[in-house]
């Protein structure tokens, strides 16, 4: 099975800072690979999909990157809307697992 | 718009069952694979079961396999997970979750709250 290992556990962060999630796949996993956002008591929203592509809707200031077993979300400036926890998840075979999570939180 | 709502959640007993039911409305249900994933309190995601558009194909992570069965109803726009044999474990909030034309998971519920307990 793929495990997915996210870092770091827990961001502090200020609005408007350039935020950094990365997400290690323990093994290849192509660009299958998802981000979500969590907000509590809120079900999971897909952000990005097939590591870089934005998901309709999505604000311009997410992005994803990276391929095989390193990728990255990037918030370009963090809004007070973005704070939150943020799930990797790969998609390339089953079990299709998720990370641990990031949680965002204020500085 | 689409909609995704569990239902079926509530208090069982070790060693009980339940069955969660999901209705979907605004898009066609009957193309999309359909997933459950739950949240146990305080913790992360965790992937439990996924079945293909026409239930060909039907997954379970190893922590429910041989407990829990996926199945779905095309006519009805309904996806179901039948539970048995239910540990304390199992305690978390159920989501179900759509499959989108190129992403994963693209659309979710609301959840609904499975509690084990004796």
């Amino acid at each position: 099975d793929i495990q997915m290992t996210q870092s770091p556990s827990t961001l502090s962060a200020s609005v408007g800072d350039r935020v950094t999630i990365t997400c290690r796949a323990s093994q290849s996993i192509s660009s299958w690979l998802a981000w979500y956002q969590q907000k509590p008591g809120k079900a999971p929203k897909l952000l990005i999909y097939k590591a870089s592509s934005l998901e309709s809707g999505v604000p311009s200031r997410f992005s994803g990157s990276g391929s095989g077993t390193e990728f990255t979300l990037t918030i370009s400036s963090l809004q007070p809307d973005d704070f939150a926890t943020y799930y990797c998840q790969q998609y390339n075979s089953y079990p299709c697992a998720f990370g641990q999570g990031t949680k965002v939180e204020i500085k | 718009e689409v909609q995704l709502v569990e239902s079926g959640g509530g208090l069982v007993k070790p060693g009980g069952s339940l069955r969660l039911s999901c209705a979907a409305s605004g898009f066609t249900f009957s193309s999309y694979s359909m997933n459950w994933v739950r949240q146990a309190p305080g913790k992360g995601l965790e992937w439990v079961s996924s079945i293909s558009s026409s239930s060909s194909y039907i997954y379970y992570a190893d922590s429910v396999k041989g407990r829990f069965t996926i199945s779905r109803d095309n006519a009805k726009n309904s996806l179901y997970l039948q539970m048995n044999s239910l540990r304390a474990e199992d305690t978390a909030v159920y989501y179900c979750a759509s499959d989108g034309d190129y992403s994963p998971f693209d659309y979710w519920g609301q959840g609904t709250l499975v509690t084990v307990s004796s």
